[in-house]
């Protein structure tokens, strides 16, 4: 079975401060992670994955994840937060030696202030 | 190259109807995937398929939903006898293959069981 923890209902963080989204997963083979976001009353847009490879992972918008596999996360960061930023963020696990879904977390709701 | 589509955009009905949800996946794309989310448990993996074929429907309840992805058309998902527990975005995505791509989503049919 594959899931994704998303401890933090909310993330507050003044815009142009570092913001730190986490995530940590569980799976049985190699871990395919992704990291998307919604905004209001739109569906999910992709920000980055990691499948293989560097363990810093770049993506849309100044966003990146590292991942690590010895502490089974994969949180998302970005250096400096803008108020544009706010809204709703998933991450997402797929094993990739077997199955197709992708499964989401519960989503982690951040909100930029100025 | 329009994105996913996703139709109606709304939908009310009664307990006891039927609700038929549209989605025409990308251009160029063959796998598609039906997810609903409802508020406080983020995004439920429901079912994949590709053309003309169900590949994954782990997540669909065993009864009075269905899908299906015909050759030609769009992929539908279909809820007979609603209830009110099935009001929930319903959102649809797509992708060109299925080891280790991302999802192009749609922008949601929101449910709505009166």
């Amino acid at each position: 079975a594959q899931s994704v923890a998303q401890p933090e209902d909310q993330v507050n963080v003044a815009e142009g401060n570092p913001l730190t989204v986490k995530c940590t997963y569980s799976v049985s083979g190699n871990p395919y992670l992704f990291w998307y976001v919604q905004y209001p009353n739109r569906g999910l847009q992709f920000l980055l994955k990691y499948i293989t490879g560097d363990n810093l992972v770049k993506g849309s918008y100044g966003f990146e994840a590292e991942f690590n596999k010895s502490q089974t996360s994969f949180h998302l960061k970005k250096p400096s937060a803008l108020v544009s930023d706010s809204a709703l963020y998933f991450c997402a696990v797929r094993d990739g030696g077997s199955g197709y879904a992708l499964n989401f977390g519960k989503g982690t709701s951040l909100l930029v202030t100025p | 190259n329009a994105g996913v589509m996703q139709n109606p955009r709304h939908l009310v009905r009664r307990r006891g109807q039927e609700a038929r949800l549209r989605c025409s996946p990308m251009k160029g794309h063959s796998h598609v995937y039906w997810y609903r989310q409802l508020p406080e448990e983020g995004l439920k993996f429901m079912v994949y398929l590709q053309k003309e074929n169900i590949i994954d429907e782990s997540g669909m309840p065993k009864e009075r939903f269905s899908a299906e992805f015909p050759k030609e058309g769009p992929s539908i998902l279909r809820i007979q006898q609603v209830v009110r527990g099935d009001s929930a975005a319903y959102f649809c995505a797509s992708s060109p293959g299925h080891s280790g791509e991302k999802l192009f989503f749609g922008s949601g049919t929101q449910l709505s069981v009166l």
